[in-house]
């Protein structure tokens, strides 16, 4: 059974730009989730999502997007780059929201 | 005050041992909670979960929860140098989401 991939692994932006990830869950995961990673802060929670619809969102700025498609993959966008960022971004997914999460390899932004 | 407190080490002990990892959230309506791996360089695995009061093992490895002092632990027994990551715990506010605060993690080096 495939595991949670994510896309692209690696990117680099500048300041300013805009960046979209993509999260493809395990098969027959309806709930997928995404966490920002940063030394810092460890593991924040950005957003949840589940059957198309966001159930949750964590505490960040509206720069901070996301949509799930009918097929369960899910998308985080990520407008007006700032230096901070900068960080290990993880989609999880679950069969159906019960926190037993599966992560994914990780997108690594950095913004420069 | 953070709601997910862990040390963050690192916890060092000889191959064999038993780890201890500590956890501590502030929120007495947390109802579930998760223990984490990550090795370095990697995404967190699960490795258990937790909801009733009291020790729940698995292998190696006994959760125990106590809800009245807001307190879960890990134990690993017979520790081994394969153990040796950053052990995240995390908690769960309600039922029915993968909204899951985390701690920042201990680091735990088993040496030969």
């Amino acid at each position: 059974k495939a595991g949670v991939t994510q896309t692209p692994r690696y990117l680099i932006k500048t300041r300013g730009q805009q960046v979209t990830l993509s999260c493809s869950p395990i098969s027959g995961h309806r709930s997928v989730s995404w966490y920002q990673q940063t030394p810092g802060q460890g593991l924040q929670f950005l957003f949840e999502y589940f059957s198309e619809t966001q159930r949750n969102k964590g505490n960040f700025p509206g720069r901070f997007s996301g949509r799930q498609f009918s097929n369960s993959r899910s998308e985080m966008n990520v407008s007006t780059l700032e230096l901070g960022d900068s960080a290990l971004y993880l989609c999880a997914s679950s069969y159906r929201g019960t926190g037993e999460l599966f992560f994914g390899e990780g997108s690594r932004l950095t913004v420069l | 005050q953070k709601e997910v407190e862990q040390n963050s080490g690192p916890l060092s002990v000889p191959e064999g041992a038993i780890a201890s990892l500590n956890c501590t959230y502030s929120d007495r309506g947390s109802q579930s909670f998760f223990w984490y791996r990550q090795y370095s360089g990697k995404s967190p695995e699960l490795i258990m979960f937790i909801y009733s009061n009291g020790d729940k093992e698995d292998g190696r490895f006994t959760a125990q929860l106590n809800k009245a002092s807001q307190y879960v632990s890990l134990l690993i027994r017979d520790s081994q140098p394969s153990d040796s990551a950053t052990y995240l715990c995390a908690v769960r506010l309600g039922g029915g989401t993968d909204k899951l605060i985390f701690g920042t993690g201990t680091r735990l080096q088993v040496f030969p």
